[in-house]
């Protein structure tokens, strides 16, 4: 079974560009959850959707935001770039939403905003 | 509010040795998830072990065990026999059904020949 995948990988914007990420789950998997990684910080949650609906969102401003597909597949989109939104975005993906299931993280998308 | 804290941000043992992480969390919770996960170097994360609360028994996976001390809200990770492949950057995390999950700000273990 293929792993999550996350696209693109790498990219570089400029400060109040906008940037779409996307990632695609493992096969049957149904909830996505999106995670922000800087170094001092760790991961910070930022969304989770299961089946279409966004189940949780972190505390981020409303410039960050997502959406799922019916397939399962997630996007999630960064408007107004600063330079702080630089940092590594990590995608998970879980066959279910509670906390039993294991998430799968995917390789992540490194944005560079300067 | 839920908070999980790491406080040893750099980590190093000799191979073949043992090592133990710290984890320490806050919540009100009774009922919860705790979780420890691995990112090697330019590699994906992965779960290495993971504690339901509500067991007294401290959960083990091969060489990697944890100390769970529900009233310390501590969640320490052993690893034993450490070996080349375990460096990397280690997190803990907690989660109750039904919410989101919180990571600390990770370990990052050295494995030194």
């Amino acid at each position: 079974k293929a792993g999550v995948t996350q696209t693109p990988r790498y990219l570089i914007k400029t400060r109040g560009q906008q940037v779409t990420l996307s990632c695609s789950p493992i096969s049957g998997h149904r909830s996505v959850s999106w995670y922000q990684q800087t170094p001092g910080q760790g991961l910070q949650f930022l969304f989770e959707y299961f089946s279409e609906t966004q189940r949780n969102k972190g505390n981020f401003p409303g410039r960050f935001s997502g959406r799922q597909f019916s397939n399962s597949r997630s996007e999630m989109n960064v408007s107004t770039l600063e330079l702080g939104d630089s940092a590594l975005y990590l995608c998970a993906s879980s066959l279910g939403g509670g906390a039993t299931y294991e998430q799968y993280f995917g390789p992540g998308t490194r944005l560079t905003v300067t | 509010a839920q908070t999980v804290t790491q406080s040893q941000p750099e980590m190093s043992v000799q191979e073949a040795e043992t090592v133990t992480l710290s984890c320490t969390y806050d919540t009100s919770e009774s009922d919860y998830y705790l979780f420890w996960y691995k990112q090697p170097p330019s590699r994906q994360m992965i779960l290495v072990i993971r504690q339901e609360a509500y067991k007294q028994q401290n959960a083990t996976e091969n060489r990697f065990s944890v100390n769970f001390q529900k009233a310390a809200k501590s969640f320490s990770l052993k690893i034993s026999d450490s070996q080349l492949g375990d460096a990397a950057m280690y997190f803990c995390a907690y989660r109750i059904t039904g919410n989101q999950f919180y990571f600390g700000t990770g370990t990052s273990l050295t494995v030194i020949p």
